[in-house]
């Protein structure tokens, strides 16, 4: 059964410092991985994705990540964080490359970040 | 395009109630999904369709859950009996699933928030 691992429960950093997030994943092949953010009762906002391909992947709002297959790792980074930052952030992992879809994803317990001033 | 929507965006019920819940995917998207985040948690995976087939259940989703999407475009979740335990966050996200390889815009709603007294 696939897993995503999400170590850090909590992680505090200043303002303008940079930022990782670490993320492992447990799975048969090449997953789908994804990494996605949650303010504070809202949903969901996809960051960014990983398919197939280059395996340094950029997102939105100046994140991205890296897929390394020897350490089954998809870890996000920020070079400097804003304090709009702050929020909670989920890795994700679903289907394969292989079979041509994500379907269900399946999520890690999250990371909250807190940054400071 | 405005994105997912689900309706409504907070539920309060008394224990023993039927609950509805209605997600509207992305116009586009054939594929729509539902999930559930209790606090403190990721997101976990309920059940599927891809169309108005229903392609996955997990074993989350008990006879008390019913899901369906008749013509293919929005779909509901009703929970029967309501139980404290049911207390959560209910996503909804869609996604296109082509002929070719790959799965895309996999994009979450606000969510609806259930609480059962």
């Amino acid at each position: 059964a696939q897993s995503v691992t999400q170590p850090d429960i909590h992680i505090t950093v200043s303002e303008g410092a940079s930022l990782e997030l670490r993320c492992n994943y447990s799975y048969g092949a090449t997953p789908y991985l994804f990494w996605y953010v949650q303010s504070p009762g809202q949903g969901l906002q996809l960051l960014l994705k990983y398919f197939s391909g280059d395996t340094l992947v950029q997102g939105i709002k100046g994140f991205e990540a890296e897929f390394k297959r020897s350490q089954s790792s998809f870890n996000l980074r920020k070079p400097s964080v804003h304090w709009s930052d702050a929020a909670e952030y989920f890795c994700a992992v679903g289907g394969t490359y292989n079979t041509g879809t994500a379907s269900k994803l399946t999520f890690g317990t999250g990371t909250r970040l807190q940054v400071t001033l | 395009d405005t994105g997912v929507s689900q309706d409504p965006r907070h539920k309060i019920t008394k224990r023993g109630q039927n609950v509805t819940f209605r997600c509207d995917p992305i116009s586009e998207h054939n594929r729509l999904y539902w999930y559930r985040q209790t606090l403190g948690q990721g997101p976990e995976f309920l059940t599927y369709f891809q169309n108005e087939a229903q392609l996955e259940k997990s074993r989350l989703l008990s006879d008390r859950f019913s899901a369906e999407r008749p013509k293919g475009s929005f779909s509901t979740l009703e929970i029967q009996r309501t139980e404290q335990g049911d207390s959560a966050m209910y996503l909804c996200a869609s996604s296109y699933r082509g002929s070719g390889i790959g799965n895309y815009g996999y994009t979450f709603g606000s969510g609806t928030r259930l609480t059962v007294v």
